[in-house]
C-alpha cells in the first residue's frame, strides 16, 4: 500500500539558515509527488510537484525538491530560510492512476528561530 | 494555480443542528473536488472525492449520511455535517483537481467548525 513518511515533527533552524525537510514514500510506479505548505489556521499553499522529468524541482519562496527513486524519497530543501517560513509543511503522493487521491504524511512543523 | 475559497471561514454551532460549507472553484471548472478534515495539529484525512453530476465517493469509515456532498456545478460543492456533534468540530478543508487528467490539487483556506 501506498504510504507517505515525514520522519521529523518538528525542526527548529536558525534564520538565514539552511532547511531540509524529509519525506519517503512507498510506492509501486514512479509516483506523483507534491510539497504543501500550510500557515497557521490556513489551507495549504503547493510549494512544487514533481510528476516526471528533471529530478530537481524548483517551487515558490526559494524552495526545491530532489527525487531520488533510489531512496524513495523526495526531500524539500531551502539555501537560506526567512522568519516566515515557519509553518506546517506536508509532503503527499498522488495515489494512483485516475483516483487523483492524495496521501499525506503527517507534517513537519518548522520553527524559525530570529 | 487554482483559487477555492470556502465559506464559511469559520462557524459556531449547537450540538443536534446542520452545519453547510461551500467549496467554490474560483478560475475555473472542476469535476473533481476533495473533502478533508484535519485534526488540531494532525494531517489531512480525506473524507470524500466530489464528482460534479455524480454522488460522491466516501473513504472507509465516513458516514456517508452524517457527511452530506452535493457537486451540483462545475464551480460548486457543498459539504453538510448533519446533526452535528462536538466531535465532529474540526477544520474542514476542500480542494479541486486542476482540470482533466491534471494531479495536482489546489486547497482552500479551510473552515474552522465548533460544536457546542
Amino acid at each position: 500500500a501506498q504510504s507517505v513518511t515525514q520522519p521529523d515533527i518538528h525542526i527548529t533552524v536558525s534564520e538565514g539558515a539552511s532547511l531540509e525537510l524529509r519525506c519517503n514514500y512507498s510506492y509501486g510506479a514512479t509516483p506523483y509527488l507534491f510539497w504543501y505548505v500550510q500557515s497557521p489556521g490556513q489551507g495549504l499553499q503547493l510549494l512544487l510537484k514533481y510528476f516526471s522529468g528533471d529530478t530537481l524541482v524548483q517551487g515558490i519562496k526559494g524552495f526545491e525538491a530532489e527525487f531520488k527513486r533510489s531512496q524513495s524519497s523526495f526531500n524539500l530543501r531551502k539555501p537560506s530560510v526567512h522568519w516566515s517560513d515557519a509553518a506546517e509543511y506536508f509532503c503527499a503522493v498522488g495515489a494512483g492512476i485516475r483516483t487523483y487521491k492524495y496521501i499525506f504524511g503527517t507534517g513537519t512543523r518548522l520553527k524559525v528561530l530570529a | 494555480g487554482a483559487v477555492v475559497s470556502q465559506h464559511p471561514s469559520w462557524v459556531i454551532c449547537k450540538s443536534g443542528t446542520s452545519v453547510k460549507i461551500e467549496c467554490r472553484s474560483l478560475d475555473f471548472q472542476a469535476t473533481t473536488m476533495f473533502w478533508y478534515r484535519q485534526f488540531p495539529k494532525q494531517s489531512l484525512m480525506l473524507m470524500a472525492t466530489s464528482n460534479e453530476g455524480s454522488k460522491a465517493t466516501y473513504e472507509q469509515g465516513v458516514e456517508k449520511d452524517k457527511f452530506l456532498i452535493n457537486h451540483a456545478s462545475l464551480t460548486l460543492s457543498t459539504l453538510t455535517v448533519t446533526s452535528a456533534h462536538p466531535e465532529d468540530s474540526s477544520f474542514y478543508i476542500c480542494s479541486v483537481r486542476a482540470g482533466t487528467g491534471q494531479e495536482t490539487q489546489y486547497f482552500g483556506p479551510g473552515t474552522r467548525l465548533l460544536v457546542l
